[in-house]
Order: structure tokens, then sequence, then C-alpha cells
């Protein structure tokens, strides 16, 4: 079964609104990333966040962590067209010979 | 740097056929992961070598096997071809081994067996 599970499975907004995406866990983490892959294409590498650390920012990216909760959100805001995607969260087990285990993902659509 | 290179891109089978993907890591990189992801599976971690060791491997059958050279270039197979074995084929490099650091994914090749 995934070790991560987003939330929506999908998502519609305008351009220039706000998206925010979370993903559940099961077991603790070494750290959790955050991917986005284009149609049928190669996953790109969007943040890393560190089981010891809370929030982290990329230019218009946010993402939290909540171990407490084992659950991670990333906001994406000023939406853009080119943000259409989908995006998963993947999580380094520690205990499971250290390997990615990648969430179901969410499926952004942004109109212009 | 260049990126993560796989070939071939495409690719169509018959079912029973065997298959060979290859992958070429970002130079200087010593681990390679590959994924399987379908529609109805999402992405599915396959295995993962580190300096010519299979250090990780996922939940799949016998038929899917790899390797990793010395220059850390891997190819992976998949022997006895079944039509559930269409999917996108991704691999990743890092420099580190397992989820410990950011991957590095190429494009991937798309298997479709008839």
């Amino acid at each position: 079964s995934q070790q991560g599970e987003e939330d929506p499975q999908a998502l519609s907004i305008q351009e220039g609104e706000n998206a925010t995406m979370n993903c559940s866990y099961k077991t603790s983490i070494n750290n959790l990333q955050w991917y986005r892959q284009n149609s049928g294409r190669g996953l790109v590498h969007l943040i890393l966040i560190r089981s010891n650390e809370r929030e982290k920012h990329s230019g218009r990216l946010r993402v939290t962590l909540d171990t407490s909760k084992k659950s991670s959100s990333l906001l994406i805001t000023a939406s853009r067209a080119a943000d259409t995607a989908s995006y998963f969260c993947a999580t380094d087990v520690p205990y499971n010979t250290d390997k990615l285990i990648f969430g179901t993902g969410t499926r952004l659509q942004v109109f212009p | 740097k260049a990126g993560v290179t796989q070939t071939p891109r495409y690719l169509i089978k018959t079912r029973g056929q065997q298959v060979t993907l290859s992958c070429s890591p970002i130079s200087g990189h010593r681990s390679v992961s590959w994924y399987q992801q379908t529609p109805g599976q999402g992405l599915q971690f396959l295995f993962e070598y580190f300096s010519e060791t299979q250090r990780n491997k996922g939940n799949f059958p016998g038929r899917f096997s790899g390797r990793q050279f010395s220059n850390s270039r891997s190819e992976m197979n998949v022997s006895t071809l079944e039509l559930g074995d269409s999917a996108l084929y991704l691999c990743a490099s890092s420099y580190l081994s397992g989820g410990r650091d950011t991957q590095y994914f190429g494009p991937g090749t798309r298997l479709t067996v008839l």
C-alpha cells in the first residue's frame, strides 16, 4: 500500500489563486519531498523538508510538515497556467532501508 | 551538468518477450533508482543500485531485474513480458543512497506490451 496519500486527488483553480495540496503518511520519516510531474514526463524535485523542520519556502512554494499529525502541505501562491501538473509527496522511511516511497498524487489544473 | 537520460523513450513489445531499459545518471551520482508508474498503481519503487550493488528492492516479481555498471549507468530488464507491465518506467539518480537525497529523474521509457 502507498505510504503517502495526497488530498485532494484533483484540484482546479484560476490563475492567480493559491493552490494547497495535502499529504498524509503512515510511519515516521527522515524527510519528505515534493515533486512535480508534467503529463507523461519525468518528475522534477521541488522541496525536501527534514523531519526536524516545520516549514520551508522556495519561490512561490511553501511546504509545512507536522510530524505529530504525519502530514505535510504544499502551497503554491499566485498560481500560473504553467503550474498545471501532478504533484507527489515522497517519504524517506528510515527502517525500510531508506527507500523513497511516493504518494498517490494531486492533479492540479490552473486555468488562464 | 547533463541530466538523467533514459533510452529508449518508447518501446512496443509483445507478451512473452523481454526488454532492457537503460539509464545514465548525472555525472558523479552513484545511486540509481527505478520506478514503475501506471494509472492504477501509481509510482512503485522497483529497486535501487548504489556503487554497483543492489541496495533496495520493491515488491516486484523476479522477472524484473537490474544491474549497475562501474560508470554508474544502470539497466533494468523485464523478462517474459505481461500486459500488466505496460507502464512508464522512470529512473532517478542521486548522490546519496536511499531517500536521503534529492532524486533527479529522467524523462522515462514508455513501454507498451501488446
